[in-house]
């Protein structure tokens, strides 16, 4: 099955700056990629999600890159805010609901002022 | 509108003891799938039921079931409980078999 590998478990960054998560996957299948944000106490939101046949997507300050050949894809948050601070999740499906989603462990994104 | 329901928000049960998680979808969805999210840990896909038939089972025991009732709402029922199941039970909703998930809440179950 699917294996979702995140990096870093924790990013602690200045109000300002930017922060990048990386996430690698197993399943060449795999074509649909979602990132989540947590906090606290509140259900993943699903903030922007890419597909295996585009390579970069980009919504106001949160921009997401894929790379196929290498099975990785990456998170960008520029400009970034105190309430960005929250736990992000990347995840991947091969699009059909037999499998359901398969979410990496997590970043802790800290926004220090 | 309503976004994903789900109830009760916080549950406390015994070992051996059988416990059931309700959840109502966003309107017009007709896929509802189910996560467990231990602390620390991404969501572990249970279940998805899409048009009421069981669509996709992760890799749970059989202590785990679901159902999807006509309205589209779902529960998920887990038998004998082991103090491991105790997490976050997440429901997402979507229109389609899995993007543009919008998740729950979840339900909080702690087995003492």
């Amino acid at each position: 099955g699917e294996n979702v590998e995140q990096h870093p478990s924790t990013l602690s960054v200045q109000e300002g700056d930017s922060a990048v998560i990386k996430c690698t996957y197993s399943d060449s299948a795999s074509n649909y990629f979602p990132w989540y944000k947590q906090e606290l106490g509140k259900g993943p939101q699903l903030i922007i999600d890419i597909r295996s046949n585009v390579g970069e997507k980009k919504d106001q300050r949160i921009a997401v890159t894929l790379n196929k050949t290498a099975k990785h894809f990456s998170l960008h948050i520029t400009e970034t805010q105190p309430e960005d601070s929250a736990v992000y999740f990347c995840a991947a499906s091969n699009g059909g609901g037999a499998d359901g989603l398969t979410f990496g462990k997590g970043t802790h994104l800290i926004i220090q002022p | 509108d309503a976004g994903v329901t789900q109830s009760p928000t916080h549950l406390i049960k015994t070992r051996g003891q059988q416990v059931t998680l309700r959840c109502s979808p966003i309107s017009g969805h007709k896929s509802v799938s189910w996560y467990q999210q231990v602390l620390g840990q991404g969501p572990q896909f249970i279940f998805q039921y899409y048009e009421k038939e069981e669509r996709g089972r992760g890799n749970f025991p059989d202590r785990f079931s679901a159902r999807q009732f006509p309205n589209y709402s779902s529960e998920l029922n887990v038998n004998a409980l082991l103090l491991g199941d105790s997490a976050l039970y997440l429901c997402a909703s979507s229109l389609g078999q899995v993007d543009g998930y919008t998740f729950g809440s979840g339900t909080r179950l702690t087995v003492v």
